[in-house]
């Protein structure tokens, strides 16, 4: 089993419409979790961090994290051509030495 | 502009080459990472360094050798490499202990030839 799970897609939605971006995780005592957008050729970046069970609204983007479930997931609102981009899910590990283990990506595409 | 600055951001090189890539971080983090990102692949972790220590090398051959001589600096030595080596390096780097935030470079893009 990966560590870390995405659907690598391509999830496709229209202009306007909501994406929804799901991941899932092993490791159970993981603490931390994050959602990094790449656009094609360049580095990744982050756009949320979330450490608690529920959600984190920040803009146009609502993080999801339910640790029962292992289970975080990423919602954009209003999705904008410019979204499409792969989302990478990240977690860390139960270690001390900070080691982030990512998923493959989804690549999201959004038509106008 | 992230903070994480990495030379040179295109890289080709023969075989028996010997090159290196660098890293410089202006955060004031305590670790610093080396990742490799291959066609379709998964964002694989090679080496950690925490507080210039190295805690973690993911099976990495030998070919790839890192340096960190201070806090803010990292480097990849290369030599020997294969044409399979060709890919985009990303260093990174983060505040263990608050959050864990990793903030990459832009990338160094390597092609072996």
């Amino acid at each position: 089993q990966k560590e870390v799970e995405q659907n690598s897609g391509p999830l496709s939605v229209p202009e306007g419409a909501i994406a929804s971006l799901n991941c899932t995780y092993s490791d159970r005592v993981s603490q931390s979790f994050f959602w990094y957008r790449q656009y094609s050729g360049k580095s990744p970046e982050l756009i949320m961090s979330i450490y608690s069970n529920g959600d984190k609204e920040d803009g146009r983007f609502t993080a999801q994290l339910n640790k029962a479930s292992q289970y975080v997931s990423l919602l954009i609102r209003d999705s904008q051509p410019s979204d499409s981009a792969t989302y990478l899910c990240a977690v860390v590990g139960s270690s001390n030495t900070g080691k982030l283990i990512f998923g493959q990506g989804t690549t999201l595409q959004v038509k106008p | 502009e992230t903070g994480v600055t990495q030379t040179p951001r295109h890289l080709v090189m023969g075989m028996t080459n010997k090159k290196s890539l660098k890293c410089e971080q202006h955060l004031g983090h305590n670790a610093m990472y080396w990742y490799k990102q291959s066609a379709k692949k998964p964002l694989e972790l090679m080496f950690v360094y925490n507080f210039k220590e190295q805690t973690e090398n993911n099976s990495v051959p030998s070919r790839f050798s890192p340096e960190c001589p201070n806090s803010s600096h990292l480097f990849l030595h290369l030599h020997t490499l294969q044409p399979e080596d060709s890919a985009l390096y990303l260093c990174a780097s983060s505040q263990v202990g608050i959050g864990n935030t990793i903030y990459f470079g832009e990338g160094s893009w390597l092609t072996v030839v």
